[in-house]
């Protein structure tokens, strides 16, 4: 079955550093690719998505890239902040019956000022 | 306009009762999930909704676990003779039902905790 594997958190940084979080997916077809985002105390926001490959996802600063090639979908900011701190999901969704989201186990980040 | 809300916000039962979950979407959404979100699992689908109907139950754990919307609307969660691994945040989502790219806009949810 379908499947989503990012990077084993936690991830602590520092104000200003850069940021990639790993996620791979395993699917049939072709998957919409998106990362949720839960700030402390919040529910799931989403952050961005791409629904082809090589489409590009931005928001707030993060960028994500739909790489077909090597079914990822890495998630990355330049200049993180104390703000950016929260749980960050990966997931895919697929046509079909359902149309359900299939997450990634969640990278938790935390940023020090 | 208004996002998805769920009620309870937070709900403690004693073990063997029934428990109802209730989810209001984005007025227009056609489309309405139902999430399980616990330490063990992480985010589980659990069911799906398009319009009044369920073309997919198989996310749903178990029997004791049901599903209903009305009107095309508002949806229930219903878990009877609920157990401690039941314990868990459940959460609802909707979207237009124009396919599997639509973003699914998500609920607060609900912290249910089974004593």
């Amino acid at each position: 079955g379908d499947s989503v594997t990012q990077m084993e958190g936690p991830v602590t940084l520092s104000e200003e550093a850069f940021l990639t979080i790993n996620c791979t997916y395993t699917a049939t077809g072709y998957p919409s690719l998106f990362w949720y985002v839960q700030y402390p105390g919040e529910g799931l926001q989403l952050l961005l998505k791409a629904t082809k490959a090589d489409d590009k996802g931005s928001n707030k600063g993060f960028e994500a890239t739909y790489r077909k090639e090597t079914t990822s979908f890495h998630l990355e900011k330049g200049s993180v902040q104390v703000s950016d701190s929260a749980v960050y999901f990966c997931a895919l969704s697929k046509a079909g019956s359902a149309r359900q989201l299939t997450f990634g186990s969640g990278t938790q980040l935390t940023v020090l000022p | 306009g208004a996002g998805v809300s769920q009620s309870p916000s937070n709900k403690v039962t004693e073990k063997g009762k029934d428990v109802e979950l209730r989810c209001d979407p984005i007025s227009g959404h056609t489309a309405l999930y139902w999430y399980r979100q616990s330490l063990g699992q992480g985010l589980e689908f659990l069911i799906y909704f398009q319009g009044n109907s369920a073309p997919d139950k198989s996310g749903l754990p178990s029997d004791r676990f049901s599903a209903e919307r009305t009107g095309g609307s508002v949806s229930t969660l219903t878990i009877q003779r609920t157990q401690q691994e039941d314990s868990a945040v459940y959460l609802c989502a909707s979207s237009t039902d124009r396919g599997s790219q639509e973003t699914q806009y998500f609920g607060p949810g609900t912290r249910l905790l089974v004593l």
